[in-house]
């Protein structure tokens, strides 16, 4: 069965700190990958899709990582702010032309 | 942020009443689709539609329905609502005219759906 994992469920870090969360995916052959945040009782936001062709997608104080081989996506949040508080979840099109979602990471900043 | 409605935002109803769900898009855009979101289940596909009167059905399609006769609205109906339905159901639709693999998905911001 194809699977998106986000672990942990949950992180917590000060203000300014750089941060790293992370997806896993059970099957390398992707269309490609996308980023959503969501915030408490709102919509998800699309924040990168990365195809299944490249390494990485930038904007700007995010970076989306693809590595298929490894099953492995990340996001990094550079200088992270409160604002960036939300819960964040990554979703594989595993070329069936519908996503599948992991269950986040709630993402917390401490001011 | 694109332009999709979704009606009612909340709703209470009781076990084995119809409920239909609105999502109206402004955007023109071909695809639409419905999920519902679970804790510990993240967001399930439940039917999605890739055009008028084009529908197919998602991972958990039992129990629901689906109607598109024009391109700005997707319903999503409940025939006879069950408490396993209560959930948080969102619309989402593509922002290209590629299925959503291929295009960011842009969603709606929810119905809150409680079934007593």
């Amino acid at each position: 069965k194809q699977e998106v994992t986000q672990i942990p469920a949950a992180l917590s870090v000060p203000e300014g700190e750089n941060l790293v969360l992370n997806c896993s995916f059970t099957d390398s052959a992707i269309y490609n990958l996308q980023w959503f945040r969501q915030d408490p009782g709102k919509g998800l936001t699309s924040l990168l899709l990365i195809q299944s062709s490249q390494r990485e997608q930038t904007s700007g104080r995010l970076n989306a990582s693809l590595d298929k081989s490894s099953g492995r996506s990340t996001l990094y949040i550079a200088a992270s702010q409160p604002g960036d508080s939300a819960t964040y979840l990554c979703a594989v099109d595993f070329g069936n032309e519908k996503l599948t979602f992991g269950t986040g990471t709630r993402l917390t900043i401490i001011p | 942020d694109a332009g999709i409605t979704q009606s009612p935002r909340h709703k209470v109803t009781e076990t084995g009443t119809p409920v239909t769900l609105r999502c109206h898009q402004t955007e023109n855009h071909r695809y639409m689709y419905w999920y519902r979101q679970d804790p510990g289940h993240g967001l399930r596909l439940i039917h999605y539609s890739y055009g008028v009167k084009d529908t197919d059905k998602g991972e958990v399609s039992d129990g629901y329905s689906v109607s598109r006769s024009k391109t700005e609205d997707f319903l999503l109906t409940l025939e006879s609502a069950t408490s396993s339905q209560t959930s948080v159901y969102f619309c989402a639709i593509s922002s290209g005219t590629n299925p959503p693999g291929r295009s960011p998905l842009h969603f709606g911001n929810g119905t809150r759906l409680t079934v007593t």
